[in-house]
């Protein structure tokens, strides 16, 4: 079976372009996750959704960023504008329900902005 | 008091040797994990711990569950160079919550 798919998984842009981050989940998992890793503060959960709903988005640095969920299979995380602080590796995960604590990741998506 | 502190932060060893990591936390929990990150990749799930005291196996990694629930350790024996990576102690935000918070990971080196 396929596992996490993100794409892309390098990206170069320069400050204040717009950034769309893709990720598609195992089938069948009902939960997915959005991470963002830096070497300062290490893996941080960004946003969860439950069967494509946004369930806690508490750590979604601000409004610059936003996550979206339209279908079962695909999720998007848009950064607009972005700024150097950005930089980082942005990993979605999926899990299903009777799996607390073991999430699947994706290969991560490592963003640079100038 | 929700933050996991792991030590040590990194670590070079010599192939063969066996090794230890640490997570702890003031903070009680009801579940601890244990994931690996290889270079380029995205974490791994090793271990995941359910009760106080538990002590768990998976090949060469033993991971225990700390009595107290505020602390866990892993172990790898006779290490090899595929060890190499980061390794995570995480645990979840709540009673049957799918949040994971992690540990800033111990980055482990194998020398040949």
């Amino acid at each position: 079976d396929a596992g996490v798919i993100q794409s892309p998984r390098h990206e170069v842009t320069e400050m204040g372009q717009e950034v769309t981050l893709r990720c598609k989940p195992i089938s069948g998992h009902d939960y997915l996750f959005w991470y963002r890793q830096t070497m300062m503060r290490g893996l941080e959960l960004l946003i969860y959704f439950n069967n494509n709903v946004p369930i806690d988005d508490s750590g979604m640095p601000e409004d610059r960023f936003s996550a979206k969920m339209p279908n079962a299979s695909f999720s998007t995380l848009k950064i607009q504008p972005s700024e150097p602080r950005d930089s980082a590796v942005y990993f979605c995960a999926s899990t299903r329900d009777r799996d607390v604590g073991e999430l699947f990741f994706g290969e991560g998506s490592r963003l640079t902005v100038l | 008091g929700q933050q996991l502190n792991q030590s040590p932060q990194s670590m070079f060893i010599q192939e063969g040797e066996d090794v230890s990591m640490n997570c702890t936390s003031s903070s009680i929990f009801n579940t601890w994990l244990w994931y690996k990150q290889d270079p380029g990749e995205g974490p791994v799930l090793l271990i995941a711990l359910y009760k106080a005291g538990e002590l768990t196996s998976n090949g060469r990694l033993t991971a225990q569950f700390g009595i107290t629930r505020k602390d866990s350790f892993l172990n790898i024996s006779a290490s090899i160079p595929s060890d190499v990576g980061i390794y995570f102690c995480a645990r979840t935000r709540g009673a049957g919550s799918y949040q994971l918070t992690f540990g800033k990971g111990t980055k482990l080196s194998v020398i040949p």
